[in-house]
């Protein structure tokens, strides 16, 4: 069964730094990978989707990158924001459906 | 703009109740799903379904069902509500294809008293 785990669990940055969000999986055959973001209380929205054939994908301050045969993707900001605050998740496609870590809660402080 | 559409923000419920939590979908969307999160659980998957009228059970179905009579409406049924299913409810819609991303909605937090 794959499984998902992203390290840290927690972060706070003052802001303006750049920071690495992390995730690994444990079964490469995916499809897709997909990072989110949640906001308290409120659901999850996408930010960047990663096909398995490709190795990084960008959306302004935000990269991600793939590595398949290594289980491994990150999820770069840059120049980060007080409204980066948020809950960071990640998700592999396979089977039918996704699998989810149980994300990185990122604070932002100015 | 991607659209999924939950029926309720805000829920409360007696115990023993039927409970139906609604989600809508305007993007012609393939698979559907619902999943519950709670603190320190993350996000678990109770249900999904890849087209009408077929279900699968996801990680922790006991206790709920689901309905799928039209494409873009997936219903999650609570037969017999209890308090350990106190939970904010999401759900998210899922195209076929490789490049499509999953969309959720913006959740029901339901209390069942």
């Amino acid at each position: 069964k794959q499984e998902v785990t992203q390290i840290p669990a927690a972060l706070s940055v003052p802001e303006g730094e750049n920071l690495v969000l992390n995730c690994s999986f444990t079964d490469s055959a995916i499809y897709n990978l997909q990072w989110f973001r949640q906001d308290p209380g409120k659901g999850l929205t996408s930010l960047l989707l990663i096909q398995s054939s490709q190795r990084e994908q960008t959306s302004g301050r935000l990269n991600a990158s793939l590595d398949k045969s290594s289980g491994r993707s990150t999820l770069y900001i840059a120049a980060s924001q007080p409204g980066d605050s948020a809950t960071y998740l990640c998700a592999v496609r396979s089977l039918g459906r996704l699998y989810f870590g149980r994300g990185t809660q990122l604070t932002v402080w100015p | 703009d991607v659209k999924v559409t939950q029926s309720s923000r805000y829920l409360v419920k007696r115990t023993g109740e039927k409970v139906f939590l609604e989600c809508v979908q305007d993007m012609d969307h393939e698979n559907m799903f619902w999943y519950r999160q709670d603190p320190g659980l993350g996000l678990r998957l109770i249900y999904f379904s890849y087209d009408v009228k077929m279900k699968e059970k996801g990680d922790i179905p006991e206790g709920y069902s689901v309905s799928r009579e039209k494409k873009e409406r997936f219903s999650l049924i609570l037969e017999s509500a209890s308090t350990n299913q106190t939970s904010m409810y999401l759900c998210a819609s899922l195209g076929q294809a490789s490049y499509n991303e999953q969309f959720f909605g913006p959740g029901t937090r339901l209390t069942v008293l």
